[in-house]
Formats: structure tokens, C-alpha cells, sequence
């Protein structure tokens, strides 16, 4: 069963709010990765975990606080975000750290307001 | 020069038709190559991995040319279902060991009846 599951699937805050992403998977994947993606751009990397320790942070902003509580769960911490942080947020998971398929969970569409 | 680039879209090509799309990459140590495709507001979905031999799977047939670094993407017999936007990615080959995922920008196919 290649699913990653994330919540919610739609969300709007203001830029004061603090809320958080969830993403799950069961796959016994020991990597997962958050995206952002804008409209008509590819993916870009923001964090990635290897057994559930942060592997890679791509110098994204402390407003965004990435969390592995264990090896199926990822969060994403927003907090203070901004009107251009409104994106798709896409988690994956892929069998380790290195060039494997990643599988994409469903995303959530956040809208900073 | 961009690590990943992918044929400039949009493509727009009638019912039946035979589309390829191509994708070239700067880093010769990369390890791992695949296609993806990604509806409108929906997450990336691995199409299928590339390999050194080529490989097939039903209508769709994937090249990988380790000399000139380019990767291939041929869609014989198009439906209307394949309208969608087509990402290239490498992985593996990053500097001291580690690997990187590297997505194209993407092209977009229309398939008309």
C-alpha cells in the first residue's frame, strides 16, 4: 500500500495564528520530506528526516518547524507565516535517505490571510 | 545552467498521437532517474522509474542515456487522461556523499480529442 496520508487538506490562517501540518505513512519508509509547491512550479525541498531525525534542512524559515515523533508521523509547525507562504505543502516518504522513489501524500493548500 | 531541465511546454497534441519528452541533467554522478506526473492541484504520482536498459509499461517507455545525460519520456496511442504536467527527477550524486532530488520544471501536455 504506497499511501501517505495528510491532514488537513485545506487550511487558511492569519498571520498571527499557529497551526500545525500533519502526514502519516505505512509504508516503513525511514525518510520523509515536506514540500512547498507554488502554482505551475515544481516541488521545492523544505525539510527531510531520516529515521526520524532532521537530515536536511534547506534554509527555510524559523516559522516553519518541522517534527518526527516517530518513523510514520511528520508535522510541520507554522507559526507567524506570511501571505506568500500560501502553497500547496506536500509530504513524501521514500525507503531510505538516498535516490529512491518518494510518494507523495495528497498535500494541504494553506492560505495565509 | 539548471541541474534539471525539461523540454519547454506546453505540449498540445490530438487523441492517438505519439508525444515524447525529454529531460537533461548537469550532475554526472547522479544515480537514480524518474517521471512523474502531476495533475492540477493534486500531488506529484510516480510514473515510472528509468533505467540504464530502458524500460516499458504499457504505452509509456522511458530511455536513460548516462553519456549525453538525458532521460526520455515516450506516450504512444495519447488519451485524454494523460493531459497533465510531466516532472522529471534526479537523484543522488551530492556533494560529500549525500544525495539531492532534483525536479524539473515540468511540461505540460494537452491531449485533445
Amino acid at each position: 500500500d504506497t499511501e501517505v496520508t495528510q491532514t488537513p487538506k485545506h487550511l487558511v490562517m492569519g498571520m498571527t495564528n499557529k497551526k500545525s501540518l500533519k502526514c502519516e505513512q505505512h509504508m516503513g519508509h525511514r525518510a520523509m520530506y515536506w514540500y512547498k509547491q507554488k502554482a505551475k512550479k515544481p516541488p521545492e525541498l523544505m525539510f527531510v528526516y531520516s529515521y526520524e531525525k532532521l537530515s536536511i534542512n534547506e534554509s527555510v524559515p524559523s516559522r516553519f518547524s518541522p517534527e518526527c515523533p516517530n518513523s510514520s508521523l511528520l508535522n510541520l509547525h507554522l507559526h507567524a507565516l506570511q501571505p506568500e507562504d500560501s502553497a500547496l505543502y506536500l509530504c513524501a516518504s521514500s525507503y531510505g535517505l538516498g535516490p529512491y522513489e518518494q510518494y507523495f501524500g495528497p498535500g494541504t493548500r494553506l492560505t495565509v490571510t | 545552467r539548471k541541474e534539471v531541465e525539461q523540454d519547454p511546454g506546453p505540449f498540445n497534441v490530438p487523441e492517438g498521437a505519439t508525444v515524447a519528452f525529454n529531460c537533461t541533467y548537469s550532475n554526472s554522478a547522479s544515480q537514480s532517474f524518474f517521471w512523474y506526473r502531476q495533475d492540477c492541484r493534486k500531488e506529484p504520482k510516480l510514473l515510472m522509474s528509468v533505467y540504464s536498459s530502458g524500460n516499458e509499461d504499457g504505452r509509456f517507455t522511458a530511455q536513460l542515456n548516462r553519456a549525453s545525460q538525458y532521460i526520455s519520456l515516450l506516450i504512444r496511442d495519447s488519451k485524454l487522461s494523460d493531459s497533465a504536467t510531466y516532472l522529471c527527477v534526479v537523484a543522488g550524486g551530492g556533494r560529500t556523499g549525500g544525495f539531492k532530488t532534483i525536479f524539473g520544471a515540468g511540461t505540460r501536455l494537452f491531449v485533445k480529442a
